[in-house]
């Protein structure tokens, strides 16, 4: 069975200055791995997937086979960041996506 | 745009009711889904539905029924209502045709059962 971890539930930073939220994942086959978010009484959304190798907002996330990884990034933090990220991960065959618990992002002023 | 409604925004009820939650989505979409959202724990996924009248479990089905007879509904059902089902109840639908299709999802209900 897969799994995907997000130690950080909360995470705080400064506008302007980078974040990174962490993502791990098991699992024995070829994932396909996903960020979703959600901001202040709004329904979540797709932010990015890696497999459209994008960057969605400034936000960049990268697929670590190694590592077994697929860290958010994004250089200089906004205000409107603010939300809470999941990261999600669908085995290659199937319709199904795991999420992790989430990570609340706040950056301030 | 993909729409997703879910019929009730917030709902209360009591312990031992039998409790329906119903998800309709405009873009003929063949998979749907319902996750519970629980701070700590991300979503989870109860049951899915990749046709009409197919149903699949999820990780956390216990408790938990579901119903499609239209492409476009897909009912949720706690056939007796208990305290450990308050929560945060999320719906989606995704494309079949495109696999690995993002999900949409709605606005969610939160069910508090006393």
């Amino acid at each position: 069975a897969q799994r995907v971890t997000q130690p950080e539930k909360l995470l705080s930073v400064f506008k302007g200055a980078p974040v990174e939220l962490k993502c791990n994942y098991s699992y024995s086959g070829s994932p396909e791995l996903f960020w979703y978010v959600q901001y202040s009484r709004q329904r979540l959304q797709l932010l990015l997937r890696h497999i459209s190798r994008e960057s969605i907002k400034g936000f960049t996330a990268d697929l670590n086979k190694g590592e077994t990884s697929f860290h958010l990034k994004k250089p200089f933090a906004q205000e409107e960041d603010s939300a809470m990220y999941y990261c999600a991960l669908s085995p290659y065959s199937d319709y199904k996506l795991s999420f992790g618990a989430g990570t609340t992002v706040t950056v301030r002023a | 745009d993909v729409k997703v409604t879910q019929s009730s925004r917030y709902l209360v009820k009591r312990t031992g009711e039998k409790v329906f939650l119903e998800c309709v989505q405009d873009m003929d979409h063949e998979n749907m889904f319902w996750y519970r959202q629980d701070p700590g724990l991300g979503l989870r996924l109860i049951y899915f539905s990749y046709d009409v009248k197919m149903k699949e479990k999820g990780d956390i089905p216990e408790g938990y029924s579901v119903s499609r007879e239209k492409k476009e509904r897909f009912s949720l059902i706690l056939e007796s209502a208990s305290t450990n089902q308050t929560s945060m109840y999320l719906c989606a639908s995704s494309s079949g045709v495109k696999r690995n299709s993002p999900l949409h999802f709605g606005n969610g209900t939160r069910l508090t059962v006393t």
